[in-house]
């Protein structure tokens, strides 16, 4: 079955560590991907995207993520984290082969010590 | 901005109730979606919609029903509440077919069936 897989359930980083969390899909054909982030209490939010392009893709609060298209791979990447990235972090993958819906993993919560 | 709003953000209803959940978006987008969010199992799609009185059957239809008569509204409806399905529903809309733009989320209703 086609599928979104994100490999770290919790992470836990200290304020001033690398991020990097890992999104894996199982989609063949044209994809388009995203991240979203759901603060505590709070309603998700678009933290990046992809459809075309340059396979590494800004989006906001200094977050990137690059598309490996060989490995079927779109990781999130952030080089300083902070204590307000405290938060919990989806992939998701829409396919045209999939009439447009927006699949998503499991979600990964990341803790940021101060 | 887009906003996608739901009705309640926190109900409890008992077992065998029929309850509905509500949600509008005042953006004029097509395309809308409901989702159910649990804990390690990140987002699964429930049912959507493309367009007024149409809808389709996501990942996890059982036991859930829609209705989608004005272009702004899709309802979410389960016949007879059941303890499993106690979560976190989260209703999302997006103007482009095939949801390339992303989607943008109610803040989402947490039900307790009890």
């Amino acid at each position: 079955a086609q599928s979104v897989s994100q490999h770290n359930h919790h992470v836990i980083l200290s304020e001033a560590a690398s991020l990097e969390l890992g999104c894996n899909y199982s989609y063949g054909g044209t994809v388009n991907l995203f991240w979203y982030v759901q603060y505590p209490g709070q309603h998700l939010q678009l933290l990046l995207k992809y459809f075309s392009g340059d396979p590494l893709v800004k989006g906001i609060k200094g977050f990137e993520a690059e598309f490996i298209k060989s490995k079927f791979s779109f990781n999130l990447r952030k080089p300083s984290v902070q204590w307000s990235d405290t938060a919990e972090y989806f992939c998701a993958v829409n396919s045209y082969n999939q009439g447009g819906k927006l699949i998503f993993g499991q979600g990964t919560e990341l803790s940021v010590k101060p | 901005d887009v906003k996608v709003t739901q009705s309640s953000r926190y109900l409890v209803k008992r077992t065998g109730e029929k309850v509905f959940l509500e949600c509008v978006q005042d953006m004029d987008h097509e395309n809308m979606f409901w989702y159910r969010q649990d804990p390690g199992l990140g987002l699964r799609l429930i049912y959507f919609s493309y367009d007024v009185k149409m809808k389709e059957k996501g990942d996890i239809p059982e036991g859930y029903s829609v209705s989608r008569e004005k272009k702004e509204r899709f309802s979410l409806i389960l016949e007879s509440a059941s303890t499993n399905q106690t979560s976190m529903y989260l209703c999302a809309s997006s103007q482009v077919p095939q949801g390339n733009y992303g989607y943008t989320f109610g803040s989402g209703t947490r039900l307790t069936v009890v």
